[in-house]
């Protein structure tokens, strides 16, 4: 099977601008987890989608966002991006949900100016 | 408060020594628990999981962990490292959802 993959791998923007990071799971999988990644706060939960459905949500500004489609893949938006945005920004899947074995994708670096 | 903690931020080893990665997490019931491993640029890969049952659980990689309820651990531990090891470790807890550790960096050398 595939593995998951997120699109785009490199992403620069400017403070003020939005931006919508895209994941694909591997198929089958049902639930999408995203994760921010930053050297000053390691690994943190953003949300979880399950079946197109927000089943869990972790503490961020409304800013962050993010949907999930019928077949699966996902996507995530940030509005008004602040320099603090920069991160590695990390898409998961799985069968069942979050509590469950995650496969991650390669992430996407943004990178904010 | 729900939390996991990876007390060391780096470690350094020799090739060919063993490793002990430490893993503590503070919850009210046992979550399941998880080892990552990323190396630089990548994502993270599954390196094992405790989810019940025997308490020593082993993983890819010849990599293991030992469930300790009493000491609220999971810690990693290797008999000998590769170069090829150097990497992040990341501990996980899933209760709610997935929580991770700050990582430890394993640097080894020859």
């Amino acid at each position: 099977k595939a593995g998951v993959t997120q699109t785009p791998r490199y992403l620069i923007k400017t403070r003020g601008q939005q931006v919508t990071l895209s994941c694909s799971p591997i198929s089958g999988h049902r639930s999408v987890s995203w994760y921010q990644q930053t050297p000053g706060q390691g690994l943190q939960f953003l949300f979880e989608y399950f079946s197109e459905t927000q089943r869990n949500k972790g503490n961020f500004p409304g800013r962050f966002s993010g949907r999930q489609f019928s077949n699966s893949r996902s996507e995530m938006n940030v509005s008004t991006l602040e320099l603090g945005d920069s991160a590695l920004y990390l898409c998961a899947s799985s069968d069942t949900g979050s509590t469950d074995t995650q496969y991650f994708g390669p992430g996407t670096r943004l990178t904010v100016l | 408060a729900q939390s996991v903690t990876q007390p060391d931020i780096h470690i350094t080893v020799s090739e060919g020594a063993s490793l002990e990665l430490r893993c503590n997490y503070s919850y009210g019931a046992t979550p399941y628990l998880f080892w990552y491993v990323q190396s630089p640029g990548q994502g993270l890969q599954l390196l094992l999981k405790y989810f019940s049952g025997d308490t020593l659980v082993q993983g890819i990689k010849g990599f293991e962990a030992e469930f300790k309820r009493s000491q609220s651990s999971f810690n990693l531990r290797k008999p000998s490292v590769h170069w090829s090891d150097a990497a992040e470790y990341f501990c996980a807890v899933a209760f709610n959802d997935m929580r991770f550790g700050a990582g430890t960096r394993l640097t080894v050398k020859p």
